[in-house]
């Protein structure tokens, strides 16, 4: 089974609005971390942002900002106020565990962003 | 403080020579992953190593690959005997504790390998 799934392939968004990435994950563990990370063209893959799974409130860096629904397991990205330099590739991630066996990703197929002028 | 290294960026085999990718982790940092990104798909674990040892390889296929992390230098993933659908990026990651941290990992740029 699937336990990280991006129903989005692609997407457009207009400079300077919100964009809102869907990231759904299936998990048993009670302890998990959740990730996004961009791949633009160029192909590295540049950590955004990061939520544990017992984290209140929702993590924020900058114009990034992760929308956690724990119920509906659900980790959606927001990207505020769209920058043509945010057109690229977007990944969420899952970590699941503690300890010495919570090391290895899990990622989802990815959502193309497009930011038009 | 340099990031991880990962050469070469760009990687032509032809159908069964051997790829050898190289990866340098951050200072200061003894554990290395690498995953594989097939194309139009997210990044795949393949294997886990802290230096001389190879701590999880449950990604990584049972022929033809395999990868090491020595005392000294580069972690280096080697694939014997190239096919087609070798052909993806391959990505280094370096943490400096066992588990994860909040910051997930620092990855390379990774290594496109493309195999004609």
């Amino acid at each position: 089974a699937q336990k990280i799934t991006q129903t989005q392939p692609g997407m457009f968004v207009q400079e300077k609005e919100a964009v809102t990435l869907d990231c759904t994950y299936d998990t048993s563990d009670p302890s998990y971390g959740l990730f996004w990370y961009k791949q633009p063209s160029s192909g590295e893959m540049i950590f955004l942002i990061y939520q544990g799974s017992y984290d209140q409130q929702n993590a924020t860096e900058g114009r990034y900002s992760l929308n956690f629904q724990k119920a509906r397991k659900s980790a959606n990205l927001v990207i505020s106020a769209s920058q043509l330099g945010d057109s690229a590739m977007y990944f969420c991630a899952m970590r699941e565990g503690q300890g010495s066996n919570d090391y290895k990703l899990s990622f989802g197929a990815g959502t193309t962003v497009t930011v038009r002028a | 403080n340099a990031g991880v290294m990962q050469n070469p960026r760009h990687l032509v085999r032809r159908r069964g020579q051997e790829a050898r990718l190289r990866c340098s982790p951050m200072k200061g940092h003894s554990h290395v992953y690498w995953y594989r990104q097939l194309p139009e798909e997210g990044l795949k674990f393949m294997v886990y190593l802290q230096k001389e040892n190879i701590i999880d390889e449950s990604g990584m296929p049972k022929e033809r690959f395999s990868a090491e992390f020595p005392k000294e230098g580069p972690s280096i993933l080697r694939i014997q005997q190239v096919v087609r659908g070798d052909s993806a990026a391959y990505f280094c990651a370096s943490s400096q504790a066992a588990h994860g941290t909040a910051y997930g990992y620092t990855f390379g740029s990774g290594t496109r390998l493309t195999v004609v």
